[in-house]
């Protein structure tokens, strides 16, 4: 099974500021990586696929980079709706699973 | 408007068993995999299975492999997953996810999960 990393746990930022989250795969999956975003009571969002292509109706401000075994998501400039958890998922290798999360809270 | 639609979670015995349904609505159900994503209370997200649109292909995880049966018919744009002899740990919202693009490209669209409880 291929345990995905995410760093930090907790990321402390301010509005408008950028926000770089980071997720580590122990073995390569390839560009095969997605990010979601997830709010208190709501179910997960889409946000990226394919390590940096953004879902049908993600702004621009949120963007993925990497390849292999270390991803980063970031975000641009933080806008009040964007302060949730975020997990990144590897779909190259069965099971599919995902790291432990990234709260993102306002500083 | 695309859309899943869980239900058949509740409050059941340890060793009990639960079917849980996803109805799918806006899109061509049989073209694409379904997947169950759990999450425990408080925790993160767990993949617990998937099956192929004509559903010739499945995968399990292993904290859940001979217990819980994923299954679907097309006709009735439906997803289930039988649940069974449960524990304590599988305390969670299920989720029912479609697969963007065969079974790669993440989970694009979610419902809004089921909440199984596993308590005496």
């Amino acid at each position: 099974e291929i345990v995905m990393t995410q760093s930090p746990a907790t990321l402390s930022v301010s509005p408008g500021e950028r926000a770089t989250l980071s997720c580590r795969a122990s073995q390569s999956v390839s560009s095969n990586l997605a990010w979601y975003q997830q709010k208190p009571g709501q179910a997960p969002r889409l946000l990226i696929y394919d390590t940096s292509t953004r879902a049908t109706g993600i702004p621009a401000r949120f963007s993925g980079s990497g390849s292999g075994t270390e991803f980063t998501l970031t975000i641009s400039s933080l806008q009040s709706e964007d302060f949730a958890v975020y997990y990144c998922q590897q779909y190259n290798n069965w099971p599919r699973t995902f790291g432990q999360g990234t709260e993102v809270e306002i500083k | 408007e695309v859309q899943l639609l869980e239900s058949g979670g509740g409050l059941v015995q340890p060793g009990g068993s639960l079917r849980l349904s996803c109805a799918a609505s806006g899109f061509t159900f049989s073209n694409y995999a379904m997947s169950w994503v759990r999450q425990a209370p408080g925790k993160g997200l767990e993949w617990v299975s998937v099956l192929s649109g004509g559903s010739a292909t499945t995968y399990y995880a292993d904290s859940v492999k001979g217990r819980f049966t994923i299954s679907r018919d097309n006709s009735k744009n439906t997803l289930y997953l039988q649940v069974n002899s449960l524990r304590a740990d599988d305390t969670a919202v299920y989720y029912c996810a479609r697969h963007s693009g065969n079974f790669g490209k993440g989970f694009d669209i979610w419902g809004q999960g089921t909440l199984v409880t596993v308590s005496s």
